[in-house]
Protein backbone atom coordinates (compact mmCIF):
# COMPACT_ATOMS: atom_id res chain seq x y z
CA UNK A 1 0.00 0.00 0.00
CA UNK A 2 2.20 3.10 -1.37
CA UNK A 3 0.77 5.98 0.70
CA UNK A 4 2.80 8.32 -1.31
CA UNK A 5 2.84 8.29 -4.71
CA UNK A 6 5.04 9.83 -7.67
CA UNK A 7 3.40 8.94 -10.91
CA UNK A 8 5.87 10.05 -12.78
CA UNK A 9 9.34 7.92 -12.25
CA UNK A 10 11.39 10.79 -14.83
CA UNK A 11 11.14 14.37 -16.16
CA UNK A 12 13.00 16.03 -18.70
CA UNK A 13 13.14 19.78 -18.63
CA UNK A 14 15.31 22.29 -20.46
CA UNK A 15 17.70 24.03 -18.57
CA UNK A 16 16.06 27.93 -17.62
CA UNK A 17 12.98 26.13 -18.11
CA UNK A 18 10.55 24.97 -14.77
CA UNK A 19 10.79 21.96 -13.55
CA UNK A 20 7.34 20.67 -11.63
CA UNK A 21 7.38 17.50 -9.84
CA UNK A 22 4.77 15.81 -8.70
CA UNK A 23 3.31 13.69 -5.39
CA UNK A 24 0.18 12.42 -3.97
CA UNK A 25 -0.70 11.04 -1.17
CA UNK A 26 -3.62 8.82 0.92
CA UNK A 27 -3.43 9.01 4.51
CA UNK A 28 -4.85 12.38 5.56
CA UNK A 29 -3.01 12.51 8.89
CA UNK A 30 -0.06 13.31 7.01
CA UNK A 31 0.84 17.17 8.28
CA UNK A 32 4.42 17.45 7.27
CA UNK A 33 5.97 16.90 3.69
CA UNK A 34 9.57 17.14 2.43
CA UNK A 35 11.66 16.82 -0.41
CA UNK A 36 14.52 14.84 -1.21
CA UNK A 37 16.72 14.99 -3.46
CA UNK A 38 19.89 11.96 -4.54
CA UNK A 39 22.29 11.83 -7.03
CA UNK A 40 23.92 8.44 -8.01
CA UNK A 41 26.32 7.06 -5.48
CA UNK A 42 25.57 9.45 -2.36
CA UNK A 43 22.52 10.01 0.22
CA UNK A 44 19.46 11.76 0.11
CA UNK A 45 19.79 15.14 0.78
CA UNK A 46 16.82 17.12 2.19
CA UNK A 47 15.97 20.29 -0.10
CA UNK A 48 12.67 21.63 1.26
CA UNK A 49 10.06 21.07 3.47
CA UNK A 50 5.77 22.29 4.04
CA UNK A 51 3.66 21.93 7.13
CA UNK A 52 0.29 21.30 6.48
CA UNK A 53 -0.97 24.51 8.35
CA UNK A 54 0.62 26.27 5.04
CA UNK A 55 0.30 26.01 1.29
CA UNK A 56 3.55 27.18 -0.24
CA UNK A 57 7.37 27.49 1.06
CA UNK A 58 9.92 28.75 -1.26
CA UNK A 59 13.39 28.66 -0.77
CA UNK A 60 15.50 30.36 -4.10
CA UNK A 61 14.85 28.59 -6.60
CA UNK A 62 13.10 25.58 -5.30
CA UNK A 63 8.47 26.03 -4.36
CA UNK A 64 6.71 23.59 -2.31
CA UNK A 65 2.95 23.87 -3.25
CA UNK A 66 0.43 21.47 -1.08
CA UNK A 67 -3.00 21.09 -1.83
CA UNK A 68 -4.79 19.10 1.32
CA UNK A 69 -7.78 18.94 -0.74
CA UNK A 70 -6.47 17.09 -3.10
CA UNK A 71 -3.74 15.62 -1.15
CA UNK A 72 -1.49 17.18 -3.81
CA UNK A 73 2.04 18.39 -3.30
CA UNK A 74 4.39 19.59 -6.00
CA UNK A 75 8.15 21.16 -6.03
CA UNK A 76 8.82 23.46 -8.63
CA UNK A 77 12.26 24.41 -9.46
CA UNK A 78 12.29 27.23 -11.83
CA UNK A 79 15.16 28.03 -13.79
CA UNK A 80 16.05 24.64 -14.00
CA UNK A 81 19.82 23.95 -13.94
CA UNK A 82 21.64 21.03 -15.25
CA UNK A 83 22.74 20.17 -11.57
CA UNK A 84 19.33 19.86 -10.76
CA UNK A 85 19.45 16.56 -12.67
CA UNK A 86 18.74 13.70 -10.05
CA UNK A 87 16.60 11.42 -8.43
CA UNK A 88 14.37 13.50 -6.02
CA UNK A 89 12.04 11.89 -3.54
CA UNK A 90 8.76 13.51 -1.69
CA UNK A 91 8.13 12.00 2.21
CA UNK A 92 5.51 12.68 4.50
CA UNK A 93 4.96 12.09 8.36
CA UNK A 94 2.16 11.98 10.42
CA UNK A 95 1.74 13.71 14.11
CA UNK A 96 1.27 10.34 15.35
CA UNK A 97 4.47 8.58 13.80
CA UNK A 98 6.96 11.56 14.01
CA UNK A 99 9.59 8.99 13.54
CA UNK A 100 8.51 7.81 10.79
CA UNK A 101 9.02 9.37 7.16
CA UNK A 102 7.17 7.08 4.38
CA UNK A 103 9.03 7.98 0.96
CA UNK A 104 7.36 8.04 -2.42
CA UNK A 105 9.00 6.00 -5.73
CA UNK A 106 11.11 8.92 -6.40
CA UNK A 107 11.34 10.92 -9.76
CA UNK A 108 14.16 11.50 -11.99
CA UNK A 109 14.99 14.38 -13.17
CA UNK A 110 17.00 15.42 -16.25
CA UNK A 111 17.98 19.08 -17.23
CA UNK A 112 19.61 19.41 -20.78
CA UNK A 113 21.09 22.36 -22.06
CA UNK B 1 28.10 19.74 9.37
CA UNK B 2 26.42 16.05 10.26
CA UNK B 3 28.16 13.20 9.00
CA UNK B 4 27.06 9.57 8.32
CA UNK B 5 29.65 7.36 7.71
CA UNK B 6 28.39 3.68 6.28
CA UNK B 7 31.84 1.41 6.57
CA UNK B 8 31.25 -0.28 2.88
CA UNK B 9 30.30 1.58 -0.52
CA UNK B 10 29.60 -1.80 -1.57
CA UNK B 11 29.38 -5.76 -0.31
CA UNK B 12 29.36 -8.72 -2.45
CA UNK B 13 28.18 -11.39 -0.20
CA UNK B 14 26.63 -15.26 -1.00
CA UNK B 15 23.24 -16.68 -0.04
CA UNK B 16 23.64 -17.34 3.75
CA UNK B 17 26.17 -15.97 4.94
CA UNK B 18 25.67 -13.45 7.89
CA UNK B 19 25.86 -10.11 7.14
CA UNK B 20 26.52 -6.77 8.59
CA UNK B 21 26.23 -2.68 7.95
CA UNK B 22 27.89 -0.76 10.08
CA UNK B 23 26.70 3.25 10.07
CA UNK B 24 28.51 5.79 12.08
CA UNK B 25 27.09 9.54 13.18
CA UNK B 26 29.52 12.06 14.51
CA UNK B 27 26.43 15.05 15.58
CA UNK B 28 25.03 13.03 19.12
CA UNK B 29 21.75 12.62 17.25
CA UNK B 30 19.21 10.14 18.96
CA UNK B 31 17.41 8.77 16.20
CA UNK B 32 19.05 6.78 13.53
CA UNK B 33 17.47 4.78 10.59
CA UNK B 34 17.82 2.00 8.65
CA UNK B 35 16.56 2.25 4.84
CA UNK B 36 16.71 -0.13 1.79
CA UNK B 37 16.09 1.53 -1.58
CA UNK B 38 14.79 -0.25 -4.80
CA UNK B 39 13.96 0.62 -8.15
CA UNK B 40 10.18 1.35 -8.59
CA UNK B 41 9.73 0.93 -4.62
CA UNK B 42 11.55 4.17 -3.56
CA UNK B 43 12.96 4.41 0.02
CA UNK B 44 11.20 1.61 2.75
CA UNK B 45 12.31 1.46 6.41
CA UNK B 46 13.68 -1.58 7.59
CA UNK B 47 14.29 -0.71 11.33
CA UNK B 48 14.79 2.70 13.56
CA UNK B 49 16.56 3.07 16.88
CA UNK B 50 15.13 6.36 19.17
CA UNK B 51 17.93 5.76 21.83
CA UNK B 52 20.76 3.17 23.23
CA UNK B 53 19.72 0.04 22.72
CA UNK B 54 16.22 0.53 21.29
CA UNK B 55 14.65 -0.44 18.26
CA UNK B 56 11.28 -0.64 16.22
CA UNK B 57 10.43 -1.80 13.76
CA UNK B 58 10.14 -0.15 10.42
CA UNK B 59 7.94 -1.41 7.05
CA UNK B 60 9.94 -4.27 6.14
CA UNK B 61 11.83 -5.55 9.21
CA UNK B 62 11.43 -9.22 8.48
CA UNK B 63 14.94 -10.91 7.37
CA UNK B 64 16.68 -8.11 9.57
CA UNK B 65 17.55 -7.06 12.86
CA UNK B 66 19.60 -4.34 14.39
CA UNK B 67 22.26 -3.39 17.15
CA UNK B 68 22.62 -0.11 18.40
CA UNK B 69 24.65 -0.58 21.73
CA UNK B 70 26.31 3.29 21.75
CA UNK B 71 24.19 6.22 20.55
CA UNK B 72 26.56 6.68 17.26
CA UNK B 73 26.77 3.60 15.62
CA UNK B 74 23.48 1.76 14.08
CA UNK B 75 24.37 -1.46 12.63
CA UNK B 76 22.10 -3.28 10.16
CA UNK B 77 22.09 -7.49 10.06
CA UNK B 78 21.11 -9.74 7.62
CA UNK B 79 21.36 -12.94 9.87
CA UNK B 80 21.59 -15.19 6.48
CA UNK B 81 21.49 -13.31 3.27
CA UNK B 82 19.37 -14.03 0.67
CA UNK B 83 19.11 -13.02 -3.11
CA UNK B 84 15.92 -10.80 -2.72
CA UNK B 85 17.79 -8.79 0.03
CA UNK B 86 20.07 -7.49 -2.95
CA UNK B 87 19.71 -3.27 -2.99
CA UNK B 88 20.96 -0.05 -1.46
CA UNK B 89 20.98 0.13 1.95
CA UNK B 90 20.54 3.88 3.68
CA UNK B 91 21.43 4.89 6.81
CA UNK B 92 19.81 8.03 8.30
CA UNK B 93 19.88 9.76 11.24
CA UNK B 94 18.17 12.65 13.02
CA UNK B 95 18.09 15.11 15.99
CA UNK B 96 14.59 14.59 16.83
CA UNK B 97 11.68 12.67 15.25
CA UNK B 98 12.74 11.72 11.60
CA UNK B 99 12.95 15.13 9.98
CA UNK B 100 15.53 16.18 8.98
CA UNK B 101 17.67 13.45 7.88
CA UNK B 102 20.92 13.44 7.48
CA UNK B 103 21.54 10.50 5.37
CA UNK B 104 24.74 8.19 4.67
CA UNK B 105 26.02 7.51 1.04
CA UNK B 106 24.29 3.72 1.26
CA UNK B 107 26.00 0.64 0.17
CA UNK B 108 25.00 -1.37 -2.09
CA UNK B 109 24.78 -4.90 -1.23
CA UNK B 110 24.72 -8.12 -3.89
CA UNK B 111 24.01 -11.24 -2.81
CA UNK B 112 24.25 -14.07 -4.98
Amino acid sequence: DQQVKQNSPSLSVQEGRISILNCDYTNSMFDYFLWYKKYPAEGPTFLISISSIKDKNEDGRFTVFLNKSAKHLSLHIVPSQPGDSAVYFCAASSPYNTDKLIFGTGTRLQVFP
Amino acid sequence: DVKVTQSSRYLVKRTGEKVFLECVQDMDHENMFWYRQDPGLGLRLIYFSYDVKMKEKGDIPEGYSVSREKKERFSLILESASTNQTSMYLCASSLTGATPLHFGNGTRLTVT
